[in-house]
């Protein structure tokens, strides 16, 4: 079956730290995978999108990192600030007939002053 | 112009009312979408158009009615929704159904 498991559920840092987000996903045939951030009661907003051949894609303060042969992706936040509190997403998409979207649960990042 | 619209923010109705709920962009995209994301849940995808077509319907109730009267607009009817429908529905777009989707920022849903 296809999903994508994300971890922590939550997670509570002070500004100016830096934070990691993980991301497992048992997605097959892999298309690409992208972070979207969720500012709560808004539309996802993409913050980078990879697709099997890359390793690493940055975005400002925003580095994701795929590593397709373990199936993991991680997305690293640097110097945090008090506006990436928000939930971010993993999303992989299928490369079948459908190209599907597997959404994540997402991550509830809250950045305390 | 490169973003997608809805309108209204916020809705709220009762269980007799009749509504509609509206999305546009006009970045020249031939896909589009209706999600609804329950709090703390991700987005699920109800309807996909492409080129004007409904091509995905994933087996939603009757009582939502989507519409595609042209490439830059997409429509979502309700009628006799429940409270259970209460969510925050978003709109999508994206070059087709293999680009990228750009989300608007959703319509606040309630049902009373």
């Amino acid at each position: 079956k296809n999903q994508v498991e994300q971890s922590p559920q939550s997670l509570i840092i002070l500004e100016g730290k830096n934070c990691t987000l993980q991301c497992n996903y048992t997605v097959s045939p892999f298309s690409n995978l992208r972070w979207y951030k969720q500012d709560t009661g808004r539309g996802p907003v993409s913050l980078t999108i990879m697709t099997f051949s890359e390793n690493t894609k940055s975005n400002g303060r925003y580095t994701a990192t795929l590593d397709a042969d373990t199936k993991q992706s991680s997305l690293h936040i640097t110097a945090s600030q008090l506006s990436d509190s928000a939930s971010y997403i993993c999303v992989v998409r299928t490369l079948d007939s459908n190209y599907q979207l597997i959404w994540g649960a997402g991550t509830k990042l809250i950045i305390k002053p | 112009d490169t973003e997608v619209t809805q309108t209204p923010k916020h809705l709220v109705m009762g269980m007799t009312n009749k509504k509609s709920l509206k999305c546009e962009q006009h970045m020249g995209h031939r896909a589009m979408y209706w999600y609804k994301q329950k709090a703390k849940k991700p987005p699920e995808l109800m309807f996909v158009y492409s080129y004007e077509k409904l091509s995905i319907n994933e087996s939603v109730p009757s009582r939502f009615s989507p519409e595609c009267p042209n490439s830059s607009l997409l429509n979502l009817h309700l009628h006799a929704l429940q409270p259970e429908d209460s969510a925050l529905y978003l709109c999508a777009s994206s070059q087709d159904v293999v680009s990228e989707q750009f989300f608007g920022p959703g319509t606040r849903l309630t049902v009373l």
